[in-house]
């Protein structure tokens, strides 16, 4: 099956910092990718959804200054949460769809867990 | 999207069929149904998907009853790698193509 690739997997951080998380899709082209965030016990909350050239579009509570995204290309797009906080500490999900249609089918990243000391 | 009603944990033994109920009585007739699952601490895995007919992919069987309003997934030969807590998700045929995740059941298989 087509292949989604986190960077990097697990990243601590201090307090205020910028953290960068990038998602790539290794075998096929992807216009569109979506990122999630997921707390322990809890189920996937879909954030924003990233089109390729142009802006993000965010779900409802989702804070686009806090979380940067950006999707240069087809194959790569980057979610940048910035001045990080404890409450950011969660598991980032990315997902890519390969193919078109309704049927096409979406991938996930295997996720990266950020930790905000 | 419709939205889906799952129980929310299921046993199974080891290497007996893991039978995993959905109800999605609000479904329409241009949505889809999905399956992921996501074994801990991982990124969600596709398992399979349907509109009408049952399906059967090397994975699991996709069984949608006829009103549509429900429908099962088979893990035909549960092993222990199928513990994981397993989705069952809705989709328009408009839609942009993002899936937006429930509660899910959490499948214990033991042996």
């Amino acid at each position: 099956g087509a292949v989604v690739s986190q960077h990097p997997s697990r990243v601590i951080c201090k307090s205020g910092t910028s953290v960068k998380i990038e998602c790539r899709s290794l075998d096929f082209q992807a216009t569109t990718m979506f990122w999630y965030r997921q707390f322990p016990k809890q189920s996937l909350m879909l954030m924003a959804t990233s089109n390729e050239g142009s802006k993000a579009t965010y779900e409802q509570g989702v804070e686009k200054d806090k979380f940067l995204i950006n999707h240069a290309s087809l194959t790569l797009s980057t979610l940048t949460v910035t001045s990080a906080h404890p409450e950011d500490s969660s598991f980032y999900i990315c997902s890519a769809r390969s193919g078109t249609g309704v049927t096409g089918e979406l991938f996930f990243g295997e996720g990266s867990r950020l930790t905000v000391l | 999207d419709a939205k889906t009603t799952q129980p929310p944990s299921m046993d199974c033994a080891e290497g007996r069929a893991a039978n995993l109920p959905c109800n999605h009585s609000t479904i329409s007739g241009n949505e889809y149904v999905y399956w992921y699952r996501q074994i801990h601490s991982q990124g969600p895995q596709y398992i399979i998907h349907g509109l009408k007919n049952n399906e059967t992919n090397e994975m699991a069987s996709l069984i949608i009853t006829e009103d549509r309003k429900s429908s099962t997934l088979i893990l035909p030969h549960a092993t222990l790698r199928d513990t994981a807590v397993y989705y069952c998700i809705v989709r328009v045929s408009s839609n942009t193509g993002k899936l937006i995740f429930g509660q899910g059941t959490t499948l214990q298989v033991k042996p």
